[in-house]
């Protein structure tokens, strides 16, 4: 039931784009994205909803396709604060309950 | 300041002596859940509870405990810990309200069993 990230790491220098996609085998209600940077604690980027919206968080967005049930997170002209583990988190129900994590992408940023 | 308490920060104890990790927010959350965090598997559920006295497993359950007698209290016990769940544990609660319900985690146990 865990998701799948991919990929597991990527290496950028300031300024370019990432992608991390997240997929699942079951149906969703929404996907969740948090950010860790090491030594600390996840911390929530945002949640989509089943219905195929965008978000963006500063120059952090993402996707959520329910057919295909996969999310992806885009980073645009990504800055060195963008370093960390990249987790998305499923929930298959309505309400929080069990929320499953993906093995994480860890996004190392250079000058 | 809201946040998520957890105590202690580290602890290294031996096998088969019980622990309880402590987890407290003052948010007023109804929603409360414990991870752990291994290498290279991300964070897996332990268990969780959607209000007072209610408790559901996660994925990895056996070996841990935990009761919610109080709205903001969420300890985590190990009856009789054992080297295998020497890990990173995080608490977490959130509001279940609407559908935007984030996750805000504590700052972490580090766990060593001998």
């Amino acid at each position: 039931q865990q998701p799948v990230q991919s990929p597991q790491a990527v290496i950028l220098r300031e300024g370019e784009d990432a992608v991390i996609n997240c997929s699942s085998s079951k149906a969703l209600y929404s996907v969740h994205w948090y950010r860790q940077k090491h030594g600390e604690a996840p911390v929530f980027l945002m949640i989509l909803l089943k219905g195929g919206e965008q978000k963006g968080h500063d120059k952090i967005s993402a996707s959520f396709n329910e057919k295909k049930q996969q999310s992806s997170l885009y980073l645009t002209a990504s800055q060195l604060s963008y370093s960390g583990t990249y987790f998305c988190g499923l929930q298959r129900g309505s309400t929080l309950g069990r929320l499953y994590f993906g093995r994480g992408t860890q996004l190392t940023v250079w000058p | 300041e809201a946040q998520v308490t957890q105590n202690p920060r580290y602890l290294i104890t031996v096998t088969g002596k019980k622990l309880t990790v402590t987890c407290s927010q003052n948010m007023n959350h109804e929603y409360m859940s414990w991870y752990r965090q291994d290498p290279g598997l991300g964070l897996r559920q332990i268990y969780y509870s959607m209000n007072v006295e209610v408790t559901d497993k996660g994925d990895v359950p056996e070996g841990y405990k935990v009761s919610r007698k109080e709205k903001r209290n969420f300890p985590l016990i190990l009856e009789s810990p054992s080297p295998n769940q020497t890990s990173l544990y995080f608490c977490a609660s959130s509001l279940l309200t609407g559908n935007n319900s984030p996750l805000h985690f504590g700052n972490g146990t580090r766990l060593t069993v001998t």
